[in-house]
């Protein structure tokens, strides 16, 4: 199974400021997907961002934005202009191209936005 | 539009007690189903998976099993439960598509005692 990595298990950011939260993958296949998911204290997943591997342009949603490095397996996740509603936990995953297309999940890195 | 159901949404349970826990999908047919275990301080780890009726991949050999009765119907089992099995299990639903991201249940809170 892939593996995915998140060395941050936690980061705190001032509100307003940028965060750049990392994420290493291992894998021997050359498609795949990559996902950003964010986790509040309600529990409840929500998709931030994705990234297809094939494509070499860096994935954008709003103040969401991602820094792939597909030779290093690096796929970290910028956030400018943090705001209070920012602070979750945030999850890396990996998407295989397997049966199944199942997703593996990092550790998680909780993020503390500070007013 | 789809939904997923996950119940119950909090269990307590003594050691050694038999466990289900079930989850249904509405408004699509034939999904992928999952259901992944998130323990205190962890990440979310892959217990099963199933692309179709009847059929279940395990991720990790476990005190768990789970079942698919029908299409939209995905259940996790267990016949005595560990200390061990205490965490936050969350079911999953995806097309069978690359490029299709996960809708996720509510989750369940099981606590093992």
């Amino acid at each position: 199974a892939q593996t995915v990595t998140q060395s941050q298990p936690e980061m705190s950011v001032q509100e307003a400021e940028t965060v750049t939260l990392s994420c290493t993958y291992d894998t021997s296949e050359s498609d795949y997907y990559l996902f950003w998911y964010k986790q509040p204290p309600s529990r409840q997943m929500i998709l931030v961002i994705r990234q297809e591997a094939y494509k070499q342009q860096n994935a954008t949603e709003n103040r969401f934005s991602v820094n792939f490095q597909k030779a290093a397996k690096s796929f970290s996740l910028k956030i400018s202009d943090s705001q209070l509603g920012d602070a979750a936990m945030y999850f890396c995953a990996y998407r295989t191209y397997n049966t199944g297309n199942q997703f593996y999940f990092g550790t998680g890195t909780s993020l503390t936005v500070i007013p | 539009s789809q939904t997923i159901h996950q119940w119950p949404a909090t269990l307590v349970q003594p050691v050694g007690s038999p466990l289900s826990l079930e989850c249904t999908v509405e408004g699509t047919s034939n999904p992928n189903l999952y259901w992944y275990r998130q323990a205190a301080g962890r990440g979310l780890q892959l217990l099963f998976y199933s692309v179709g009726i009847g059929q279940i991949s395990s991720e990790v050999p476990q005190n768990l099993s789970a079942s698919r009765p029908q299409d939209r119907q995905f259940i996790l089992s267990s016949k005595k439960l560990l200390l061990s099995d205490s965490g936050f299990y969350l079911c999953v639903w995806s097309r069978d598509s690359r490029n299709y991201g996960y809708t996720f249940g509510s989750g369940t809170r099981l606590t093992v005692v």
